[in-house]
């Protein structure tokens, strides 16, 4: 049974540019939610999108998009990235509408950096 | 909004002993979900354990097992015949019931738990 998979693991940028981060939900979810983590913080959500759509938004500004795909497959783009960018993306999924939706299962997470 | 807190950043316990790690957590939510997950230094969040608020039962997964407080908004994690293996950040995380919060989840700064030897 295939796991939540991220990629890259590690990413480097500079102040600026723009970053795409990619995940692949556990086999049979259909559900994803992003969420940051800085560095010596607990994860913080970015958003959820189930249906191709985001349906449910942290306190993230707009620089922070994303999209999911029919596969179910979702990507996180960041754009004129900030110092304060430099975080743990990890991503989540869960099965919408099932009796255990309360529980989310997580990737390895990707390492960004902006220098 | 709902907020976790874990007041403890760091605790130690001995190898075979007992350790409690505390979390209270805020909301005006009647049903919602609890959890507490494991990050490992290899970073992947791990599921330990989940409590549904509607049931006063406190759930027990092998050595791990969960003190529910409902009232006092608490929810602690023991872990029992500690193993080098636990060694660990615990998060306690918060799921609402409500479509205000959805699926969205509401993690503390968690507690570095150390396993000594």
């Amino acid at each position: 049974d295939a796991g939540v998979t991220q990629s890259p693991t590690h990413l480097i940028k500079t102040r600026g540019q723009q970053v795409t981060l990619r995940c692949s939900p556990k086999s049979g979810h259909d559900t994803v939610s992003w969420y940051q983590q800085a560095l010596g913080q607990g994860p913080q959500f970015i958003f959820q999108y189930y249906e191709e759509e985001e349906r449910q938004r942290g306190n993230f500004p707009d620089r922070f998009s994303g999209h999911q795909f029919p596969n179910y497959s979702s990507e996180l783009n960041v754009n004129a990235l900030l110092l304060g960018d430099s975080a743990l993306y990890l991503c989540a999924s869960s099965l919408y509408g099932a009796a255990n939706t309360d529980t989310q299962y997580f990737g390895p997470g990707t390492r960004l950096t902006v220098l | 909004a709902q907020t976790v807190t874990q007041s403890q950043p760091e605790m130690s316990v001995q190898e075979a002993e007992t350790v409690t790690l505390s979390c209270t957590y805020d909301t005006s939510e009647s049903d919602y979900y609890l959890f507490w997950y494991k990050q490992p230094p290899s970073r992947q969040m791990i599921l330990v354990i989940r409590q549904e608020a509607y049931k006063q039962q406190n759930a027990t997964e092998n050595r791990f097992s969960v003190n529910f407080q409902k009232a006092a908004k608490s929810f602690s994690l023991k872990i029992s015949d500690s193993q080098l293996g636990d060694a660990a950040m615990y998060f306690c995380a918060y799921r609402g019931y409500s479509s205000n919060t959805g699926n969205q989840f509401y993690f503390g700064t968690g507690t570095s738990l150390t396993v000594i030897p």
